[in-house]
């Protein structure tokens, strides 16, 4: 199966740095990644997502970005603010005629430093 | 947007007995749903895929007959903890795919369980 590794595992930016978590997955058939952000005790919110057809994509602040051939995307937030901490995970998915689940990652806790 | 609502957001239960965890999709049908389980400051982790009208898939060191899953209509799934132990404590978080919309995946609250 999908074997999903994000990294760091912490970080912590200067509020209005940049920030940027990676994520490598092992199976070269993913082709849906996602990202959520999940504040404590509440529900992951997906902020952005990426398909395996594209290699960057951009919202705002956020970014994604996507090798298919080193299997690595990653999540660039720039300009980072107080409420962009949070615990952060990525995910892949992969085709199963309907039947996808997504695989996550171990998460990244971004605390951003006024 | 798509809304996934999860009942109750906290429960509390005495050892042995059983409780009862609901997943909706307000605004769209979902044939599919997830269950996961989160443990403090770790990730989601997949217990079982909840298909409409048919059994759940469960994933692997999941018990089926621990962890009752129902998804009896296409905007409700049900997870039955069964026989509840104090480890079983945790958060369970479901999710459901919006069929058509680039299959994406929405969340429900998330329900904290404590068995006492």
């Amino acid at each position: 199966g999908e074997n999903v590794e994000q990294h760091p595992s912490t970080l912590s930016v200067q509020e209005g740095d940049s920030a940027v978590i990676k994520c490598t997955y092992s199976d070269s058939a993913s082709n849906y990644f996602p990202w959520y952000k999940q504040e404590l005790g509440k529900r992951p919110q997906l902020i952005i997502d990426i398909r395996s057809n594209v290699g960057e994509k951009k919202d705002q602040r956020i970014a994604v970005t996507l090798n298919k051939t080193a299997k690595h995307f990653s999540l660039h937030i720039t300009e980072t603010q107080p409420e962009d901490s949070a615990v952060y995970f990525c995910a892949a998915s992969i085709p199963n005629f309907g039947n996808e689940k997504l695989t996550f990652g171990t998460g990244t806790r971004l605390t951003i430093i006024p | 947007g798509a809304v996934v609502s999860q009942h109750p957001s906290r429960v509390i239960c005495k050892s042995g007995t059983s409780v009862k965890i609901e997943c909706r999709s307000l605004d769209f049908q979902a044939t599919t749903m997830f269950w996961y389980r989160q443990f403090p400051k770790q990730s989601l982790m997949l217990m079982a895929t909840s298909n409409e009208g048919s059994k759940a898939t469960y994933e692997q060191g999941v018990e089926k007959d621990k962890f009752l899953i129902n998804h009896a209509s296409l905007t409700l799934s049900t997870l039955t903890v069964t026989s509840a132990h104090p480890e079983d404590s945790s958060f369970y978080i479901c999710s459901a795919r919006r069929t058509g919309f680039g299959n994406t995946i929405y969340f429900g609250e998330g329900s904290w369980l404590t068995v006492v």
